[in-house]
């Protein structure tokens, strides 16, 4: 019954292969978000969508294409993986009109 | 750009001590929230305060808001093994995001 759930939580991967994080979220929200937290636990917003519709993109490389099919989802494709991208991406939600943030436990993604 | 900026960096004390750690940002803000992050999981939210008030308490944590200095602290009161974690604020940023600072690494010790 996780309110907030990501998959894989571990993902290793070579350079320049293309990989998927999914996330979804049962609580009913009708706003998503996708941060990455770099090693020095910097978090940053990447993107952010709103009843399906890409609200920001936060000079993200285009390498990075969120898609969410459905207002409880909201999946990260990645391509041509770098080694630059190494790092926790973290998948948020909240309800319109609230200010909590409810985080997913993170994927934790390495690049060799 | 980088709203918040905790200080310390780390902190480490001993159970029982009181916890006070410290948020600066840059920008004026409708509210300021605080996030806890156990090692290896997600954020969990705390506590908010609003740019109107100065003062907030929950359980053993006090909040105070000082928007003429644009700065925050959060204060863990007689802290336990289990408050180890990082700790950010976030501030509201445009298009309702949130704003995350470097956070402050605290090690209450047994």
């Amino acid at each position: 019954d996780t309110a907030v759930s990501q998959t894989p939580k571990y993902l290793v991967t070579q350079m320049g292969n293309d990989k998927s994080i999914k996330c979804e979220q049962n609580l009913g929200h009708d706003t998503m978000y996708w941060y990455k937290q770099d090693s020095k636990k910097f978090l940053k917003i990447m993107f952010s969508y709103n009843n399906k519709e890409l609200i920001i993109n936060e000079t993200v490389p285009n390498r990075f294409s969120p898609k969410s099919p459905d207002k409880a989802h909201l999946n990260l494709h990645i391509n041509s993986l770098e080694l630059g991208d190494s790092a926790v991406y973290f998948c948020a939600s909240r309800k319109t009109g609230e200010e909590k943030l409810f985080f997913g436990s993170g994927t934790q993604l390495s690049v060799l | 750009s980088q709203q918040g900026e905790e200080d310390p960096q780390a902190l480490s004390i001993q159970e029982g001590e009181n916890a006070t750690m410290n948020c600066s940002y840059k920008t004026s803000i409708n509210n300021l929230q605080w996030y806890r992050q156990n090692s290896g999981r997600g954020l969990v939210h705390l506590i908010l305060i609003r740019s109107n008030e100065r003062e907030k308490h929950s359980g053993r944590l006090r909040v105070t808001l000082d928007t003429s200095k644009k700065s925050s602290s959060l204060l863990i009161t007689a802290s336990r093994a289990a408050d180890t974690a990082s700790y950010f604020c976030a501030t509201d940023g445009r298009y309702s995001t949130l704003t995350f600072g470097k956070g402050t690494m605290l090690l209450v010790s047994p």
